[in-house]
């Protein structure tokens, strides 16, 4: 099994509301990905977890809170966002170990609009 | 900013013809080297990985050709069919690193 899982696939949301986004893998990794995409653009690094802690957060608005509950879980929290938030966020996981490999797999993403 | 890019936004191909994308990196100790497909509406979708101690790796009808000399890397996709269009993202991955630097993006259109 190869495959990332995101919850929801699409999101409207306001921007006094508070929504968060879930990710899912069963493959066993340890590090697990918060991207940012906007269309035609590659996908901005924003958090990154190893062995269920947060190693790297890319200077994200803390608007945006990610929680990692387990090691095959990974969510994020959203609070009070901004239009130009409005993106495709990515979920992405990976080995830790770079030895063995260090292919990230990526989910299908979900789709955020915020009005 | 990127410490990979494209040289080319935007390819258009025959179906049946090879598809070359090119990519350039400034990073001299980036080791590893990862090329995304992503198409329209799905997350980026692993292709094929290259570490920096090769030159050429080859997958199912994909190449991937690394240069340390002039730091540029290619892939190359054998007899392209129509669910080769996509965006083609090459990304690379320095030492002690888990952040992929992601070139710009090379949209491929394959033309029946």
């Amino acid at each position: 099994d190869t495959e990332v899982t995101q919850t929801p696939k699409h999101l409207v949301m306001g921007m006094t509301n508070k929504k968060s986004l879930k990710c899912e893998q069963h493959m066993g990794h340890r590090a697990m990905y918060w991207y940012k995409q906007k269309a035609k653009k590659p996908p901005e690094l924003m958090f990154v977890y190893s062995y269920e802690k947060l190693s790297i957060n890319e200077s994200v608005p803390s608007r945006f809170s990610p929680e990692c509950p387990n090691s095959s879980l990974l969510n994020l929290h959203l609070h009070a966002l901004q239009p130009e938030d409005s993106a495709l966020y990515l979920c992405a996981s990976s080995q830790e170990d770079r030895i063995t490999g260090y292919e990230q797999y990526f989910g299908p993403g979900t789709r955020l609009t915020v009005t | 900013g990127e410490s990979v890019g494209l040289h080319l936004p935007t390819l258009s191909v025959q179906e049946g013809d090879n598809s070359i994308i090119n990519c350039a990196y400034s990073n001299s100790a980036s080791d590893y080297f990862i090329w995304y497909k992503q198409e329209s509406g799905k997350g980026p979708q692993f292709i094929i990985d290259i570490r920096s101690n090769m030159d050429k790796r080859q997958g199912q009808r994909v190449t991937v050709l690394l240069n340390k000399t002039v730091k540029h890397l290619s892939l190359q996709i054998a007899a392209t069919q129509p669910g080769d269009s996509a965006v083609y993202f090459c990304a690379d991955l320095g030492p002690n690193d888990y952040k992929l630097s992601f070139g710009a993006g090379t949209t491929v259109t394959v033309r029946a």
